[in-house]
Protein backbone atom coordinates (compact mmCIF):
# COMPACT_ATOMS: atom_id res chain seq x y z
CA UNK A 1 0.00 0.00 0.00
CA UNK A 2 1.40 3.43 -0.46
CA UNK A 3 2.35 5.56 2.39
CA UNK A 4 0.89 8.36 3.55
CA UNK A 5 1.87 12.00 5.77
CA UNK A 6 -0.09 12.72 8.35
CA UNK A 7 0.81 16.04 11.20
CA UNK A 8 1.98 14.33 14.81
CA UNK A 9 -0.24 16.11 16.29
CA UNK A 10 -3.44 18.72 16.10
CA UNK A 11 -4.90 20.70 18.79
CA UNK A 12 -8.21 22.35 18.42
CA UNK A 13 -10.82 23.93 20.53
CA UNK A 14 -14.60 22.09 21.82
CA UNK A 15 -17.22 23.21 19.54
CA UNK A 16 -14.99 24.50 16.66
CA UNK A 17 -14.48 22.13 13.26
CA UNK A 18 -11.73 20.36 13.01
CA UNK A 19 -9.87 19.76 9.60
CA UNK A 20 -6.77 16.75 9.50
CA UNK A 21 -5.08 16.56 6.20
CA UNK A 22 -3.10 13.59 5.10
CA UNK A 23 -0.60 13.71 2.10
CA UNK A 24 -0.42 10.70 -0.52
CA UNK A 25 1.52 12.01 -3.51
CA UNK A 26 2.13 8.23 -4.62
CA UNK A 27 -1.49 7.02 -4.68
CA UNK A 28 -2.72 5.21 -7.20
CA UNK A 29 -5.59 5.01 -9.05
CA UNK A 30 -7.23 2.11 -7.66
CA UNK A 31 -6.22 3.31 -3.91
CA UNK A 32 -9.45 3.90 -1.42
CA UNK A 33 -8.44 6.42 1.29
CA UNK A 34 -9.62 5.53 4.48
CA UNK A 35 -9.80 7.08 8.28
CA UNK A 36 -9.81 4.75 11.37
CA UNK A 37 -9.26 6.76 14.76
CA UNK A 38 -8.65 4.99 18.71
CA UNK A 39 -9.38 6.40 21.46
CA UNK A 40 -7.27 6.25 24.27
CA UNK A 41 -6.83 2.60 25.25
CA UNK A 42 -8.97 1.18 22.43
CA UNK A 43 -8.75 -0.43 19.59
CA UNK A 44 -9.47 1.52 16.44
CA UNK A 45 -12.54 2.47 14.91
CA UNK A 46 -13.59 3.22 11.31
CA UNK A 47 -14.69 6.92 10.71
CA UNK A 48 -15.06 7.11 6.60
CA UNK A 49 -13.44 6.30 3.16
CA UNK A 50 -13.48 7.35 -0.46
CA UNK A 51 -12.38 7.30 -3.38
CA UNK A 52 -12.54 10.81 -5.92
CA UNK A 53 -15.98 12.31 -4.50
CA UNK A 54 -16.38 13.57 -1.50
CA UNK A 55 -18.16 11.83 1.09
CA UNK A 56 -20.05 12.40 4.13
CA UNK A 57 -21.48 10.67 7.03
CA UNK A 58 -22.67 10.64 10.70
CA UNK A 59 -18.56 11.18 11.88
CA UNK A 60 -17.42 13.17 9.44
CA UNK A 61 -16.33 14.61 5.82
CA UNK A 62 -14.10 13.85 4.06
CA UNK A 63 -12.43 15.91 0.79
CA UNK A 64 -10.50 14.84 -1.81
CA UNK A 65 -8.15 16.71 -3.62
CA UNK A 66 -8.72 16.39 -7.15
CA UNK A 67 -5.08 15.50 -7.95
CA UNK A 68 -5.73 12.94 -4.95
CA UNK A 69 -2.65 13.22 -3.52
CA UNK A 70 -3.98 14.76 -0.50
CA UNK A 71 -7.59 14.64 1.68
CA UNK A 72 -9.13 16.34 4.91
CA UNK A 73 -10.80 14.81 7.38
CA UNK A 74 -13.50 16.81 8.70
CA UNK A 75 -15.04 17.20 12.06
CA UNK A 76 -17.77 19.53 11.99
CA UNK A 77 -17.89 20.54 15.62
CA UNK A 78 -15.13 19.31 17.90
CA UNK A 79 -16.47 17.21 21.08
CA UNK A 80 -14.20 15.73 23.98
CA UNK A 81 -14.84 12.65 22.56
CA UNK A 82 -13.41 13.08 19.47
CA UNK A 83 -9.91 13.92 21.42
CA UNK A 84 -7.95 10.56 19.42
CA UNK A 85 -5.45 9.20 17.40
CA UNK A 86 -6.70 9.74 13.30
CA UNK A 87 -5.21 7.39 10.97
CA UNK A 88 -5.12 8.32 7.21
CA UNK A 89 -4.55 5.12 5.43
CA UNK A 90 -4.53 4.21 1.48
CA UNK A 91 -6.07 0.56 0.52
CA UNK A 92 -5.68 -1.29 -3.04
CA UNK A 93 -9.22 -1.91 -4.51
CA UNK A 94 -7.21 -5.19 -6.37
CA UNK A 95 -5.89 -6.28 -2.84
CA UNK A 96 -6.84 -8.87 -0.50
CA UNK A 97 -7.18 -9.15 2.99
CA UNK A 98 -4.03 -8.36 4.13
CA UNK A 99 -4.50 -6.20 6.47
CA UNK A 100 -4.52 -1.94 6.91
CA UNK A 101 -1.03 -0.65 7.04
CA UNK A 102 -1.31 2.20 10.29
CA UNK A 103 1.27 4.71 10.43
CA UNK A 104 1.52 7.30 13.51
CA UNK A 105 -1.36 8.94 12.84
CA UNK A 106 -2.27 12.49 14.21
CA UNK A 107 -2.52 12.79 17.92
CA UNK A 108 -6.16 15.40 17.57
CA UNK A 109 -6.27 17.45 21.55
CA UNK A 110 -9.62 19.45 21.91
CA UNK A 111 -9.59 21.98 24.57
CA UNK A 112 -12.81 22.77 26.59
CA UNK B 1 -25.31 -7.13 20.68
CA UNK B 2 -22.93 -7.86 17.77
CA UNK B 3 -19.07 -7.35 18.29
CA UNK B 4 -15.74 -8.96 18.90
CA UNK B 5 -14.84 -9.42 22.10
CA UNK B 6 -10.82 -9.78 23.69
CA UNK B 7 -9.97 -11.21 26.80
CA UNK B 8 -8.10 -10.89 29.23
CA UNK B 9 -8.27 -6.90 29.11
CA UNK B 10 -4.58 -7.42 31.08
CA UNK B 11 -2.42 -10.39 31.25
CA UNK B 12 0.84 -11.21 32.86
CA UNK B 13 3.42 -13.29 32.35
CA UNK B 14 6.62 -14.30 33.11
CA UNK B 15 9.56 -14.50 30.96
CA UNK B 16 9.87 -17.90 28.92
CA UNK B 17 6.25 -18.61 28.88
CA UNK B 18 3.91 -18.93 26.56
CA UNK B 19 0.63 -17.26 26.26
CA UNK B 20 -2.90 -17.54 24.64
CA UNK B 21 -5.01 -14.70 24.07
CA UNK B 22 -8.35 -15.47 22.93
CA UNK B 23 -10.60 -12.89 20.37
CA UNK B 24 -14.35 -14.33 19.30
CA UNK B 25 -16.64 -12.27 17.39
CA UNK B 26 -20.44 -12.51 16.42
CA UNK B 27 -20.06 -10.76 13.42
CA UNK B 28 -20.13 -13.75 11.28
CA UNK B 29 -17.32 -11.87 9.17
CA UNK B 30 -14.94 -13.97 7.18
CA UNK B 31 -11.62 -12.20 7.42
CA UNK B 32 -10.03 -12.03 10.98
CA UNK B 33 -6.75 -9.78 12.08
CA UNK B 34 -4.41 -9.99 14.97
CA UNK B 35 -2.11 -6.79 15.38
CA UNK B 36 0.23 -5.58 17.92
CA UNK B 37 0.30 -1.98 19.19
CA UNK B 38 3.74 -0.67 20.57
CA UNK B 39 3.74 2.72 22.96
CA UNK B 40 3.30 5.67 20.50
CA UNK B 41 3.06 3.59 17.45
CA UNK B 42 0.90 2.34 15.07
CA UNK B 43 -0.56 -0.88 14.38
CA UNK B 44 1.59 -3.57 12.64
CA UNK B 45 -0.16 -7.00 11.19
CA UNK B 46 1.22 -10.37 13.11
CA UNK B 47 -1.65 -12.36 11.25
CA UNK B 48 -4.51 -12.31 8.78
CA UNK B 49 -7.01 -15.30 8.25
CA UNK B 50 -9.56 -15.16 5.03
CA UNK B 51 -11.42 -18.05 6.01
CA UNK B 52 -12.01 -21.22 8.41
CA UNK B 53 -8.52 -23.23 8.92
CA UNK B 54 -5.85 -21.00 6.57
CA UNK B 55 -4.33 -18.19 7.66
CA UNK B 56 -1.46 -16.07 6.34
CA UNK B 57 1.75 -14.11 8.30
CA UNK B 58 1.53 -10.70 8.43
CA UNK B 59 4.87 -8.19 8.92
CA UNK B 60 5.82 -9.97 12.17
CA UNK B 61 4.73 -13.51 12.41
CA UNK B 62 8.20 -14.50 14.29
CA UNK B 63 7.56 -15.61 17.71
CA UNK B 64 3.80 -15.78 17.22
CA UNK B 65 1.47 -18.87 16.61
CA UNK B 66 -2.46 -18.56 15.48
CA UNK B 67 -5.31 -21.02 14.65
CA UNK B 68 -8.77 -20.58 12.99
CA UNK B 69 -11.15 -24.11 13.42
CA UNK B 70 -14.28 -21.51 13.82
CA UNK B 71 -15.48 -18.76 11.97
CA UNK B 72 -15.97 -17.04 14.98
CA UNK B 73 -12.69 -17.76 16.82
CA UNK B 74 -9.40 -16.42 16.02
CA UNK B 75 -6.68 -16.96 19.13
CA UNK B 76 -2.69 -15.70 19.05
CA UNK B 77 -0.48 -17.71 20.79
CA UNK B 78 2.52 -15.56 21.85
CA UNK B 79 5.63 -17.85 22.13
CA UNK B 80 8.99 -17.94 24.34
CA UNK B 81 10.14 -17.31 20.84
CA UNK B 82 8.85 -13.70 20.95
CA UNK B 83 11.54 -11.63 21.72
CA UNK B 84 9.91 -8.21 23.31
CA UNK B 85 6.23 -9.76 23.78
CA UNK B 86 5.02 -6.70 26.15
CA UNK B 87 2.67 -5.00 23.93
CA UNK B 88 -0.99 -3.90 23.29
CA UNK B 89 -3.04 -6.50 21.45
CA UNK B 90 -5.64 -5.70 19.19
CA UNK B 91 -7.88 -8.65 16.69
CA UNK B 92 -10.15 -7.16 14.21
CA UNK B 93 -12.56 -8.82 11.38
CA UNK B 94 -13.85 -8.20 8.37
CA UNK B 95 -17.01 -9.10 6.25
CA UNK B 96 -15.37 -10.63 3.65
CA UNK B 97 -11.38 -9.83 2.92
CA UNK B 98 -11.10 -6.52 0.46
CA UNK B 99 -9.76 -3.44 0.16
CA UNK B 100 -12.80 -1.19 0.55
CA UNK B 101 -14.25 -3.68 3.29
CA UNK B 102 -14.31 -1.70 7.21
CA UNK B 103 -12.89 -3.54 9.83
CA UNK B 104 -14.19 -3.88 13.50
CA UNK B 105 -11.55 -3.99 16.17
CA UNK B 106 -12.16 -5.43 19.54
CA UNK B 107 -11.18 -3.55 23.06
CA UNK B 108 -8.14 -5.07 22.79
CA UNK B 109 -5.30 -7.02 25.56
CA UNK B 110 -2.40 -6.00 27.61
CA UNK B 111 0.12 -7.98 27.61
CA UNK B 112 2.80 -7.68 30.18
CA UNK B 113 5.76 -10.00 30.13
CA UNK B 114 7.82 -10.15 33.49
Amino acid sequence: DAKTTQPNSMESNEEEPVHLPCNHSTISGTDYIHWYRQLPSQGPEYVIHGLTSNVNNRMASLAIAEDRKSSTLILHRATLRDAAVYYCILRDLRGGADGLTFGKGTHLIIQP
Amino acid sequence: DGGITQSPKYLFRKEGQNVTLSCEQNLNHDAMYWYRQDPGQGLRLIYYSQIVNDFQKGDIAEGYSVSREKKESFPLTVTSAQKNPTAFYLCASSIVPGSTDTQYFGPGTRLTVL
